[in-house]
This record gives C-alpha cells, sequence and structure tokens, in this order.
C-alpha cells in the first residue's frame, strides 16, 4: 500500500500558486520524499524530491515538516499546461529504489 | 537530460500474440528499471524491477512467465507480454534510474490493446 496520503483533487487559479498537500506519517529516516505528475495519456514526469530539507528547482519548491510526517509542493505561477495528477511518493530504499504510487491528487488550474 | 525512450507507444494486436515493448535510457546508464501497468482511471502498479544482467524481481500477484522482462544493457529493457488476451489491454510504462540516489525517470508509455 501507498505510504501517502493525498487530497484526490484540487482546483487552482492561473498565475497563482497551487500547494499541494502530502502526509507521510509513517516515513523512516532514510526515506525520501518524491514528486512526479502524470499528464492525460503520458508517463509521470519527475517534478523535485527531498529528505529533511526544503528544495527548489526551476518547477517547484518543496517544503517538508521538520518531522518530515508531511510535505507541500508548491507550483509557484500555475499555468494550464500544469493540469495533472500530482504523485507524492516516499522511495523505499532497502527494497531497491521502487515507488509504490498512490492515487495523486488531480489538479485543475482554471483560466 | 535523463531522457527515457520507450516503443512503440501503441499496439493493437490479435488475442494469442506475444508483444515486445522496449524501454531505453538514451543519456544515462540505467541500473535499475522499472515496469508499470495502468488501467484507466487507476493509478500506476508496478510489475517489476529489473537490475542489469540479472533476474528481474516481479511483484506479488504479477505471472513472470506471462511478462518476460529482460535487461540486457545498462540502456535496455524489454517486457514482452507472451500470449497476450484482452485483459492484458493496458497502458505499460516503463522507468530508469542511474545510481540509487537518483530518481526514476518515466518513459511515454505503452498502449496495448488485444483484440
Amino acid at each position: 500500500d501507498a505510504k501517502t496520503t493525498q487530497p484526490p483533487s484540487m482546483d487552482c487559479a492561473e498565475g497563482r500558486a497551487a500547494n499541494l498537500p502530502c502526509n507521510h506519517s509513517t516515513i523512516s529516516g532514510n526515506e525520501y520524499v518524491y514528486w512526479y505528475r502524470q499528464i492525460h495519456s503520458q508517463g509521470p514526469q519527475y517534478i523535485i524530491h527531498g529528505l529533511k530539507n526544503n528544495e527548489t528547482n526551476e518547477m517547484a519548491s518543496l517544503i517538508i515538516t521538520e518531522d518530515r510526517k508531511s510535505s507541500t509542493l508548491i507550483l509557484p505561477h500555475a499555468t494550464l499546461r500544469d493540469t495533472a495528477v500530482y504523485y507524492c511518493i516516499v522511495g523505499i530504499y532497502n527494497q531497491g529504489g521502487k515507488l509504490i504510487f498512490g492515487q495523486g491528487t488531480e489538479l485543475s488550474v482554471k483560466p | 537530460g535523463a531522457v527515457v525512450s520507450q516503443h512503440p507507444s501503441w499496439v493493437i494486436c490479435k488475442s494469442g500474440t506475444s508483444v515486445k515493448i522496449e524501454c531505453r535510457s538514451l543519456d544515462f546508464q540505467a541500473t535499475t528499471m522499472f515496469w508499470y501497468r495502468q488501467f484507466p482511471k487507476q493509478s500506476l502498479m508496478l510489475m517489476a524491477t529489473s537490475n542489469e544482467g540479472s533476474k528481474a524481481t516481479y511483484e506479488q500477484g504479477v505471472e513472470k512467465d506471462k511478462f518476460l522482462i529482460n535487461h540486457a544493457s545498462l540502456t535496455l529493457s524489454t517486457l514482452t507480454v507472451t500470449s497476450a488476451h484482452p485483459e492484458d489491454s493496458s497502458f505499460y510504462i516503463c522507468s530508469a534510474r542511474g545510481d540509487s540516489n537518483q530518481p526514476q525517470h518515466f518513459g511515454d508509455g505503452t498502449r496495448l490493446s488485444i483484440l
């Protein structure tokens, strides 16, 4: 079973920041938090990952709480092309790094 | 960087035939590749993990004789669906990873339809 909990759907206005939450209360010390997104009929696209520090790249920012039990993915200026299903996944390194996908959050960016 | 190519992107074939899907890492060496299956309106389900030069590790409930995986080089893995039937129709997606601290990168998937 997936080790994360995400809201099934969210809406965001175009140009505004999209904040996608994720709970991972059973995360262990050496597990990373990964975020991927899947646009309809395509393979998932890697967004960002982190261990305990906040991370930022050209796509998004990842904020991980100090106790690491939850995180938030931030898309700073959402566009219509950001409409997708967003998956928050905890990496299982002791089993070869495989990722177990949950149901994700369906983000709809509206004009 | 980190491009994964999957071929073919879609295939339609008759029941009983075998279908091979290729997954290539174009600009990095993939020590590990993964195969997933996704049914409509559902999330991705991991089928198997393959490491270059060794036998694949299948997830519980996935028939290894039905879904043959070969990872003969650091840039290529193949999934063969043997004696395919309509219930095998699905979206098959591969991913590849370099070393263990790197994220997986996914191909664009293969839509398989068995008539």
